[in-house]
């Protein structure tokens, strides 16, 4: 079946610019998670989705950083007026209920490489 | 604070020679842990996870972990090295009970596979 996916792959823009950035999770997975990547760093978690629950938005870094999710299905990262620092890979995963534990397993998208001039 | 420690940034190894991957852990309670795998271009791929019992791990591509909790470790092993496996490895933990997988991430070791 299909996997976690992630629009766009690249996306190059200038500091000051928002930018929008999409994850479709497996299908049927209730769980959602955002996470950061700056170079040579390991992954930095940025925020939750679990059905219809509030997000935990305890790790976004700044108010310029949100995300939405439509029910179950598609989510966005949006960062506005992005900054030289915000350059990272952004990368979605999701998970069939989002429990703790290893039963439960994320799975990875591919990533979105955001570079801010 | 709750951190993972991946001590080695690089690792060269030969085809074919044994490999061991260290993670060290500092966490609260008794964690999950799990290796990912990152091969270029690709998204992580979990290679296998701890959760209790048996302390010694078998994963996919020949890989096994063990967890030694006086160590506060779990490191990843792979006996015979294939040139498939040069990809970044990254080591996780997150919470035994309540909540959810809200993942900890060591800053991964790359590993180089020479022929």
């Amino acid at each position: 079946g299909a996997g976690v996916s992630q629009s766009p792959s690249n996306k190059v823009t200038e500091k000051g610019k928002d930018v929008e950035l999409r994850c479709d999770p497996i299908s049927g997975h209730t769980a959602l998670y955002w996470y950061r990547q700056r170079l040579g760093q390991g992954l930095e978690f940025l925020i939750y989705f679990q059905g219809n629950s509030a997000p935990d938005k305890s790790g976004l870094p700044s108010d310029r950083f949100s995300a939405e999710r439509t029910g179950e299905s598609v989510s966005t990262l949006t960062i506005q007026r992005t900054q030289q620092e915000d350059s990272a890979v952004y990368l979605c995963a999701s998970s069939l209920a989002g429990l703790a534990g290893p039963r439960d397993t994320q799975y990875f998208g591919p990533g979105t490489r955001l570079t801010v001039l | 604070a709750q951190s993972v420690t991946q001590p080695d940034i690089h690792i060269t190894v030969s085809e074919g020679a044994s490999l061991e991957l260290r993670c060290n852990y500092s966490y609260g309670a008794t964690p999950y842990l799990f290796w990912y795998v990152q091969s270029p271009g690709q998204g992580l791929q979990l290679l296998l996870k701890y959760f209790s019992g048996d302390t010694l791990v078998q994963g996919i591509k020949g890989f096994e972990a063990e967890f030694k909790r006086s160590q506060s470790s779990f490191n990843l092993r792979k006996p015979s090295v294939h040139w498939s496996d040069a990809a970044e490895y990254f080591c996780a933990v997150g919470p035994f009970s309540g909540g959810y997988n809200k993942l900890i991430f060591g800053a991964g070791t790359r590993l180089a596979v020479h022929p």
